[in-house]
This record gives C-alpha cells, structure tokens and sequence, in this order.
C-alpha cells in the first residue's frame, strides 16, 4: 500500500530535549516536506527536500532541522524544542515537478501532535 | 503574509443541497491549484486539481471552478453528504527553479447536517 508514516503520532516532551519526528514513504517520491498546523494559519511549510542531499527553507524553518540521506526517509529535528512549537505536524511527499506541464499532488503522512511544556 | 487566503472558517449545509466552499490568492504565478480534505486525526488526502489552464473540472459529486482574473478559486459539493463533513484546504504551487512548493489556505470546516 502506497503510504506516508510517521512516527510517533503523538509526543510530549519537556523544553529544551531534543527529538526526532521519522517520516518515511514507499512511493520513490523525490520531494518531501514538512507542514505544520495551527489554528487559523492552515499548513505552513518548514523544510522542504528536493531529493536526497537536497533541502531548503520553507515558511517557517526557525528551530527545525532536516535531513534527506536516503530518498525514501525525511527526518524533522527539533535540537531544543519550545512551547511556540506545539502543534500538529505533517509529513508530506510527491514526484517531483520538472517540466510545466507535469502536475502531481503531495502524499500526507497522518501527523504528529507535539506538546512541548 | 499568506498568497492562498480561505475566509470562511465553516460552512454548515442541508444534506443534499450544494456545498460551495471559497478559495483566494495573491500570486500569478501560480499555475496548479489542488483542493484537500482532511478528517480527525488524519491526514489531508488529495481530493481535486485544476490546472491554469483550464477554468472548470469536474469529478463525480466535486467540481473546482477557476477564475484566474479574479484570483479565485472554488469547489461545489452536489449533492453534499454527512461523509463530506471535514475540514478542506485549497493549496496552490508554482513552478520555481524546478522545485515544487504548495501553498496553504488555512481550511474551512464543512458540516454537512443530515
């Protein structure tokens, strides 16, 4: 089954301790990104990745790190996590658009729900 | 600054009836416009898409109607259902140095009443 995962769906950690949101796809989607959500600003993009090696700063990158070593997996860092950064995250992939007139949707992982305290 | 604006927070409609939900945005460069929707503790799922080159595109019960001039996008419902109930986000992209880039307007819930 063609799918995006994520893990762990739910976290609360504590100021300051670093974690790790795994996100992981089995389509051979070369780009992937990351979202989060909040009330009344929708789906905001973090980092988004090209292919492997290849990442750059979405909307809001501020406090997030990503990596792209291997093309089927996009790991979200946050090395010292804050309260501002409680929210619901969203992993999502797709083929990557190269020409005008290819059009492809993104693939959504079903989220993680991070509290920080 | 948000380029993809959904002002309507909720939308509540008759089992039945049409269920006509907003989309705006900002850039002209924006050439493939997609609706999702999203239940509970999921995630979005693609739902329709519409390139810049076309105004209308119609499947099953969902329609997606562009208005390039105005900026404006829109999805018909007919006829809505309670399954419907969920919240959609309309998002856009634009080509840019060969990446890909979504943009999010910030969702409408839907309720549709049996």
């Amino acid at each position: 089954e063609a799918q995006v995962t994520q893990n762990p769906r739910y976290l609360i950690t504590v100021t300051g301790k670093k974690l790790t949101v795994t996100c992981s796809q089995n389509m051979n989607h070369e780009y992937m990104s990351w979202y989060r959500q909040d009330p009344g600003l929708g789906l905001r993009q973090i980092y988004y990745s090209m292919n492997v090696e290849v990442t750059d700063k979405g909307d809001v990158p501020e406090g997030y790190k990503v990596s792209r070593k291997e093309k089927r997996n996009f790991p979200l860092i946050l090395e010292s996590p804050s309260p501002n950064q409680t929210s619901l995250y969203f992993c999502a992939s797709s083929l990557r658009r190269v020409i005008r007139t290819s059009y492809y949707e993104q693939y959504f992982g079903p989220g993680t729900r991070l509290t920080v305290t | 600054d948000q380029q993809v604006k959904q002002n309507s927070p909720s939308l509540s409609v008759q089992e039945g009836r049409i269920s006509i939900l907003n989309c705006d945005y900002t850039n002209s460069m924006f050439d493939y416009f997609l609706w999702y929707k999203k239940y509970p503790a999921e995630g979005p799922t693609f739902l329709i898409s519409i390139s810049s080159i076309k105004d209308k595109n119609e499947d099953g019960r969902f329609t997606v109607f562009l208005n390039k001039s105005a900026k404006h996008l829109s999805l018909h419902i007919v006829p809505s259902q309670p399954g419907d109930s969920a919240v959609y986000f309309c998002a856009a992209s634009a080509v840019k140095d060969n990446f890909n880039k979504f943009y999010f307007g910030s969702g409408t819930k839907l309720n549709v009443k049996p």
